[in-house]
């Protein structure tokens, strides 16, 4: 199985500053059709988890342009511009380029 | 709106079965993949299994973990997809969520299982 590895696994952001989480796979995610199937979701306390991002750096439909993703092969990044009080949860990682799609461990956002 | 709702949790005795459903509105059910995720008490994300469109043969594939235990179906005419968990082990209590898809969206709200004597 691939192993998603983040990080921080917490972090404590002030309102208007800048966040950055990492996501490292043990393989990497570009397949041969061009694409790298790294997603990003954030599960709000006592919510679901939520797509943010597919494919590396798209975002989903109603996702605010503050949140961002980059990266390629087996290094990726989700930057939050600005945090704003309604981003605290918890950002998980995926990747679905194998069998089985395997999550990161989870890093916690909250508010400083 | 697109929407996802999981119903048929509740505790359970090791060994017994239980039966999820997942009832989608909102979209072509027919036309996804259906995914079934779990979470057991504050820990992450684990996926159980899958199921893919008739269009792609609507065969199955599941975590190493739940593999000969665990069954997913899926009718098309009622918009459900089904979680069929047999020989429950306490290692099993979670919630369980369905969602969408490959890229995993939506998600329900999810159904708590526990198993415990």
């Amino acid at each position: 199985d691939i192993v998603m590895t983040q990080t921080p696994l917490s972090l404590s952001v002030t309102p208007g500053q800048p966040a950055s989480i990492s996501c490292k796979s043990s393989q990497s995610l570009l397949h041969s059709d061009g694409k790298t199937y790294l997603y990003w979701y954030l599960q709000k306390p006592g919510q679901s988890p939520q797509l943010l991002i597919y494919e590396v750096s798209n975002r989903f439909s109603g996702v605010p342009d503050r949140f961002s993703g980059s990266g390629s092969g087996t290094d990726f990044t989700l930057k939050i511009s600005r945090v704003e009080a309604e981003d605290v949860g918890v950002y998980y990682c995926m990747q679905s380029i194998q069998l089985p799609p395997t999550f990161g461990p989870g890093t916690k956002v909250d508010i400083k | 709106e697109v929407q996802l709702v999981e119903s048929g949790g509740g505790l359970v005795q090791p060994g017994r079965s239980l039966r999820l459903s997942c009832t989608a509105s909102g979209f072509t059910f027919g036309d996804y993949a259906m995914s079934w995720v779990r979470q057991a008490p504050g820990k992450g994300l684990e996926w159980v299994g899958f199921i893919r469109s008739k269009a792609y043969g609507g065969t199955t594939e599941y975590a190493a973990s739940v593999k000969g235990r665990f069954t997913i179906s899926r009718d098309d005419s009622k918009s459900i997809a089904y979680l069929q968990m047999n020989s429950l082990k306490t290692e099993d209590t979670a919630v369980y969520y369905c969602t969408r898809a490959s890229w995993f969206d939506p998600w329900g709200q999810g159904t708590l299982v526990t198993v415990s004597s």
